[in-house]
């Protein structure tokens, strides 16, 4: 079945380490998202990719990094220079064309750093 | 620069009675697209209803429908004869067509009762 597909559902990383989550989807979308949520703060955008090799900042960048080698992938690693990474990550993706179709998304990745 | 925001941190509804769940954007771009998903307790993001920038009627879905002002900058969702299942986060996004930048609201928490 198409869709995207999230891993790990939960991740336990120490503090100072990077970790990569990954996102991968079958869904031949061109655009491809991560998204942080917090409690009370709802969904803000990390980073976005419009195409392959290319990719530009959201609104909270700082302190994470993202590469899109692949269409079908679009990983995230959360490094040391950022300060709060536990959060909930969701990764999502959609067609480039207009403003009119709607987003598909992961299951989400919980990171808790300890 | 755009922006997504939901005043309403949480609502109550009885079952069956209908609820309106607010929203308002800034954008400086004619075209736009409006988007309403449904987050559950599980994490997962459901697409419920579109609306775009240049559209004459207001969006219908089912029992959901969206008051699409563009005037005001407001879209708020209508969800009708509320069910228990709809208890859930509910965010509001919208996608600009110059960047394809995705930006969510933070987010209403909806309750029903029985």
């Amino acid at each position: 079945d198409g869709g995207i597909t999230q891993s790990p559902k939960y991740l336990f990383r120490k503090e100072g380490q990077n970790v990569t989550l990954s996102c991968e989807q079958n869904l031949n979308h061109d655009a491809m998202y991560w998204y942080r949520q917090d409690p009370g703060q709802g969904l803000r955008l990390i980073y976005y990719s419009q195409i392959v090799n290319d990719f530009q900042k959201g609104d909270i960048a700082e302190g994470y990094s993202v590469s899109r080698e692949k269409k079908e992938s679009f990983p995230l690693t959360v490094t040391s220079a950022q300060k709060n990474p536990t959060a909930f990550y969701l990764c999502a993706s959609s067609i480039l064309q207009g403003v009119n179709t709607e987003a598909f998304f992961g299951q989400g990745t919980r990171l808790t750093v300890v | 620069a755009q922006k997504i925001t939901q005043t309403q941190p949480g609502m109550f509804v009885q079952e069956k009675e209908a609820v309106t769940l607010d929203c308002t954007y800034d954008t400086s771009d004619p075209s736009y697209g409006l988007f309403w998903y449904k987050q559950p307790s599980s994490g997962e993001m459901i697409f419920l209803i579109y609306q775009g920038s240049y559209d004459q009627q207001n969006a219908t879905e089912g029992r959901y429908s969206l008051n699409f002002q563009k005037a005001r900058k407001s879209a708020n969702l209508v969800i009708s004869a509320s069910q228990l299942g709809d208890s859930a986060m509910y965010f509001c996004a919208m996608r600009v067509v110059n960047t394809d930048k995705l930006i969510f609201g933070t987010g209403t928490r909806l309750q029903v009762f029985p």
